[in-house]
């Protein structure tokens, strides 16, 4: 049981866009940044957003983040087949002194 | 560039350790702390620890409390996640992370797999 709460799967066509949601609490999203990583089968998982919304250099401006009280949303746009993934939120926790992840969201581009 | 490489594979046996490695490249070791993650297989991604590479404190996730020791050589940019008394359940791909002051984690290592099988 993850500590913060993502939908298992969302699915969508080529060129919609798709709002992926992260539940938390006041002890880790509520006040602290929340961050996005898209992972691969068999790779490394990538920093996709950071701080709330902010992306890395190499993430296009398709993806974004926003962060509301407890919750935070990751979005994309223009949908791509390539952006088939798990995508997972993730924040400090204050009250576990631990980092909390959110069970992952499957998003298939169909 | 900035890159974490992690050890190879390993196989164990039921009740033996391993230590997995993380060598860090392309920034200065000691100004970024190092995170360990691990999923299991079906899984989401589980936080088993952090280590300050410039002390060496450490926290541990409470499900692996007393089973896990996080070490660093700062000589070689490397740290390490030794994992002892495995099960089963321990059978999962292991990932270091370069922690940035508990705001995101990046980049990741390649990842490691564990497997526990008698």
């Amino acid at each position: 049981q993850s500590v913060l709460t993502q939908p298992p799967s969302m699915s969508a066509a080529p060129g919609q866009k798709v709002t992926i949601s992260c539940s938390g609490s006041s002890s880790n999203i509520g006040n602290n940044y929340v961050s996005w990583y898209q992972h691969l089968p068999g790779t490394a998982p990538k920093l996709f957003i950071y701080e709330n919304y902010k992306r890395p250099s190499d993430i296009p401006d398709r993806f974004s983040g926003s962060k509301s009280g407890p919750s935070a949303t990751l979005g994309i746009t223009g949908l791509q087949t390539g952006d088939e993934a798990d995508y997972y939120c993730a924040a400090w926790d204050n009250n576990l002194s631990a980092w909390v992840f959110g069970g992952g969201t499957k998003l298939t581009v169909l | 560039q900035v890159q974490l490489v992690q050890s190879g594979a390993e196989v164990k046996r039921p009740g033996a350790s391993v230590k997995v490695s993380c060598k860090a490249s392309g920034y200065t070791f000691n100004t970024y702390d190092v995170s360990w993650v691990r999923q299991a297989p079906g899984q989401g991604l589980q936080w088993l620890g952090w280590i300050s590479t410039k002390n060496g404190n450490t926290k541990y996730a409470q499900n692996v409390q007393g089973r896990v020791t996080m070490t660093t050589d700062t000589s070689t940019s490397t740290a390490y996640m030794e994992l002892r008394s495995l099960t089963s359940d321990d059978t999962a791909v292991y990932y270091c992370a370069r922690d940035v002051n508990y705001v995101w984690l990046d980049p990741w290592g390649q990842g490691t797999l564990v497997t526990v099988s008698s």
